[in-house]
């Protein structure tokens, strides 16, 4: 069965970095952009990021564009945020996401169940 | 940036009532729009995407239509298990922007 399961999360500094993973299974990895969905306590949600099937391709919301970097490696099956000059804004639940197939745009199937960051002195 | 915008944010209504949620895209997507429902505590869960396709398993009292800028998320007859937030998505490109989600509860 498709899984997906967030690690890394915790409690940070502001203007600190937090590397987060998102390890798969269940499914031909290799072939999946792969996205990350936040969560800030009692909010909606919010998408960040996506990497393409081969890790060529990558896009960021505005708000984090220029801090958070993504990355992934298919012969592990994950995928890998990383988080750099963090706010209080940033603090939520991260959820990673599967995203579209090669040659075909594809809604979020799968979720995982998310890890949480807190962004506090 | 395309915007997404969800109404009414919140919504309170019968077991057995009709209820329906619009979206509102700022530019065209096409019929690239996708429905989520989360209940509170839990991860989202896909309902319906390609703005009318019921996901596997969901069940027939949800239904999506539209195209272009304007969606609809109907549930035909709602029921207590229902109750949740129901979020819009775009996915034709980046950004996967959502709407700012609706808040079913049970009158």
């Amino acid at each position: 069965q498709v899984q997906l399961v967030e690690s890394g999360g915790g409690v940070v500094q502001p203007g600190g970095s937090l590397r987060l993973s998102c390890a798969a299974s269940g499914f031909t990895f290799s072939s999946y952009s792969i996205h990350w969905v936040r969560q800030a306590p009692g909010k909606g949600l919010d998408w960040v990021t996506v990497i393409s099937s081969d890790g060529t391709k990558k896009s960021f919301a505005d708000s984090v564009a220029g801090r958070f970097t993504i990355s992934r490696d298919n012969s592990k099956s994950t995928v890998f945020l990383h988080m750099n000059s963090l706010t209080a804004e940033d603090t939520a639940l991260y959820y990673c996401a599967r995203g579209s197939i090669v040659g075909a745009k594809r809604p979020h199937d799968y979720w995982g169940q998310g890890t949480p960051v807190t962004v506090s002195s | 940036d395309i915007q997404m915008t969800q109404s009414p944010s919140s919504l309170s209504a019968s077991v057995g009532d009709r209820v329906t949620i619009t979206c509102r895209a700022s530019q065209d997507i096409s019929n690239y729009l996708a429905w989520y429902q989360q209940k509170p505590g839990k991860v989202p869960k896909l309902l319906i995407y390609g703005a009318s396709t019921l996901q596997s398993g969901v069940p027939s009292r949800f239904s999506g239509s539209g195209s272009g800028t304007d969606f609809t998320l109907t549930i035909s007859s709602l029921q207590p298990e229902d109750v949740a937030t129901y979020y819009c998505q775009k996915y034709n490109s980046p950004p996967r922007t959502f709407g700012g989600g609706t808040k079913v509860e049970i009158k």
